[in-house]
């Protein structure tokens, strides 16, 4: 089955430090979601990514899909607190759909 | 517009007792989908609808678990009988397709069996 590797587990951040988390597919995706869960909250689309080495931007997040489409990241420029949750990336190839384990950020103020 | 609608939010049950979950999910969208999702990890599929037809559920453990969507709109989640072991949150999503769509998730029942 489709294998995805999401890096970092955690991440602690003081406010305004920048964060990265990775997401990497054993297999060449179709496309790239990725969510936001806030604390105690469901997973909420942020961004869906297509085509090779597509960058995409929402205010002070960057995505970013591989070449390869085998891989993506996410970065969050000068962290702040509403940041705090779960990032998961989602990834389809054919009709196989999974999620990444999350990446879970945790801003100090 | 509402959105994935959920029912129980809670429920505690004994091991070995029956439980259902529920799930409404937003009007027009033909594509359903049950999730596990346990502490610190990511949502894990455990069956996709396509409208009424069950088109993945490789990963629902089919001696215990069952699921039904009735005239392609609501769906139910049975667990018969529970194990410690499905202490959980279960979350529903749905999207207007299958293939690139967003998932619209519902905000699920978080299941203890004691």
């Amino acid at each position: 089955g489709q294998q995805v590797m999401q890096i970092p587990q955690y991440q602690h951040v003081q406010e305004g430090e920048d964060f990265t988390t990775y997401c990497n597919s054993s297999t060449t995706l179709s496309n790239i979601q990725w969510y936001k869960q806030r604390p105690g909250g469901h997973p909420v689309f942020l961004i869906q990514l297509v085509k090779s080495g597509e960058v995409k931007k929402q205010k002070r997040l960057t995505f970013q899909f591989g070449e390869a489409k085998k891989n993506s990241s996410l970065h969050i420029t000068a962290t702040q607190t509403t940041d705090v949750g779960t990032y998961f990336c989602a990834l389809r190839a054919g009709n196989m759909l999974t999620f990444g384990g999350g990446t879970r950020l945790m801003v100090k103020p | 517009e509402a959105g994935v609608v959920q029912s129980p939010r809670y429920k505690i049950i004994e091991k070995k007792q029956p439980v259902a979950f529920w799930c409404n999910p937003i009007s027009g969208h033909n594509t359903l989908y049950w999730y596990l999702q346990n502490l610190g990890q990511g949502p894990e599929l455990l069956i996709r609808y396509e409208n009424e037809e069950a088109v993945d559920d490789s990963q629902l453990p089919k001696d215990r678990f069952s699921a039904e969507r009735l005239k392609g709109v609501d769906s139910t989640l049975k667990i018969q009988p529970a194990e410690l072991g499905d202490s959980a949150v279960y979350l529903c999503a749905s999207s207007l397709g299958p293939a690139t769509d967003i998932q619209y998730f519902g905000a699920g029942t978080r299941l203890s069996v004691l």
